[in-house]
């Protein structure tokens, strides 16, 4: 069936850095657009980041765009996202999502159950 | 930036009609999409393109879209409907973005 496994969170200090990995199975990644999106504990949904199927194009949330990178390997169906320069208000499940197209802009089929990240000092 | 508003809460009693709304400028010249989510749980697709269903979610569930509003509607409601319920559109202007509404708790009373 069609799945998507995150990894890579953990508790980190503010300041430092994660990358987080999401492993894709039962469907061509290839063809797909891909995002991240996190749940802070007690808030809503927020979107962080998208990339094209072809690895092309890369849109960020305002909130991010400085601090966090998308990227893909479609040899490996994997989509990585590398989060830098944590700060406590970071702390959030990180879902990462399937596009039902390859541009990435229309909506989320697949959801991962995502990896926690904890900014702690 | 553009923003959708959902109310914070809603509650129905079990067999009942829900109704979620969801409130945007010109809202119902976009695709509007719903997911969702349960404590400890993947959020889950339940409506796309205003009123299409995936396989796997029950007819109970619909939704509409016009005007400044869209709306996902539970008819007789059960206790696992029980969840938080978020719009979410892809806004086509300032460049690509994905916006999500603040969700919805849906209380089963």
């Amino acid at each position: 069936q069609v799945q998507l496994v995150e990894s890579g969170g953990g508790v980190v200090q503010p300041g430092k850095s994660l990358r987080l990995s999401c492993a894709g199975s039962g469907f061509t990644f290839s063809n797909y657009g891909m995002h991240w999106v996190r749940q802070a504990p007690g808030k809503g949904l927020e979107w962080l980041a998208t990339i094209t199927y072809d690895g092309d194009n890369k849109y960020y949330a305002d909130s991010v765009k400085d601090r966090f990178t998308i990227s893909r390997d479609n040899s490996k169906n994997t989509v990585s996202l590398q989060v830098t320069a944590l700060r406590p208000d970071d702390t959030a499940i990180f879902h990462c999502v399937k596009d039902s197209s390859g541009s990435g802009n229309w909506y989320f089929d697949v959801w991962g159950r995502g990896t926690l990240v904890t900014v702690s000092s | 930036s553009y923003v959708l508003t959902q109310p914070p809460s809603v509650s129905v009693a079990p067999g009942q009609t829900a109704r979620i709304p969801c409130g945007g400028n010109d809202i119902g010249s976009q695709d509007v999409h719903w997911y969702q989510v349960k404590p400890g749980q993947a959020p889950v697709l339940v409506v796309y393109d205003d009123r299409d269903r995936p396989s796997g979610t029950p007819e109970r569930f619909s939704g509409s879209n016009s005007g400044s509003t869209a709306m996902l509607t539970i008819n007789r409601v059960e206790a696992g409907d029980e969840a938080d319920y978020y719009c979410q559109v892809w806004h086509r202007s300032s460049g690509h973005r994905e916006v999500f509404g603040g969700g919805t708790k849906l209380t089963v009373l």
